[in-house]
């Protein structure tokens, strides 16, 4: 499982609150990534790390906004969670850059309900 | 971007069966990968398949890079294989993300 821990695992909040998802890792990868799953759309892209301070967006980032002040840790926030925020959310790292290291190893997931 | 078509979308087979799954790029693409879904949610990394063929038990997966597919092979099914299974690859053309299919579900049945 490459040491990747997520919390909170569930979530339920209300619409118009700010939500925080916490990504942790032990290994010291550089690479680490946010996507949502959600039915029929497989998994998306939010945003990404490639070192610390160092993000960029994926291909659905409206919306949120992410963090990574020490290598372990990635952080995603709604800043202002909507219903259609409601999704399963996994965290990734990426091994290496080259082969055959290259490769990406999720996390359990959070599952968040916005009401 | 890319776009990865995988198919069928949905597979029933009986226990002790054989099915090959597809994935489709539109574009060259590298760091192809394989991952199944469990029906609890977790994400396991099966292959990284750029090119060739890798074999891992009783899961094998092909890709012919030159023609932009890959196939994922599970012999003598078990319960224990269903899920979904996802596709993904990184476009040759730059932004080194990875690009997913929508996936197929695949139901074993005793």
């Amino acid at each position: 499982d490459a040491g990747i821990t997520q919390s909170p695992r569930h979530k339920v909040t209300e619409t118009g609150t700010p939500v925080t998802l916490r990504c942790h890792q032990t290994e010291n990868h550089r690479y680490m990534y946010w996507y949502r799953q959600d039915p029929g759309h497989g998994l998306r892209l939010i945003h990404y790390s490639y070192g610390v301070k160092d993000t960029d967006k994926g291909e659905v980032s409206d919306g949120y906004s992410v963090s990574r002040s020490k290598t372990e840790d990635f952080l995603l926030t709604l800043e202002s969670a909507t219903s259609s925020q409601t999704s399963v959310y996994f965290c990734a790292i990426r091994t290496g850059l080259a082969a055959p290291l290259d490769t990406q190893y999720f996390g359990p997931g959070t599952r968040l309900t916005v009401l | 971007g890319i776009q990865v078509e995988q198919s069928p979308p949905d597979l029933i087979l009986q226990e002790g069966a054989n099915s090959t799954l597809r994935c489709n790029f539109s574009d060259s693409v590298n760091n192809l990968q394989w991952f199944h879904q469990n029906p609890w949610g977790q994400l396991i990394n099966l292959f990284y398949i750029p090119s060739g063929t890798k074999q891992n038990g009783r899961l094998s997966a092909t890709t012919v890079a030159t023609e932009r597919y890959s196939l994922l092979y599970i012999s003598s099914s078990q319960t224990t294989d269903s899920g979904v299974y996802f596709c993904a690859g990184v476009s040759n053309f730059g932004n080194e993300k990875l690009t997913f299919g929508t996936g197929t579900r695949l139901t074993i049945i005793p």
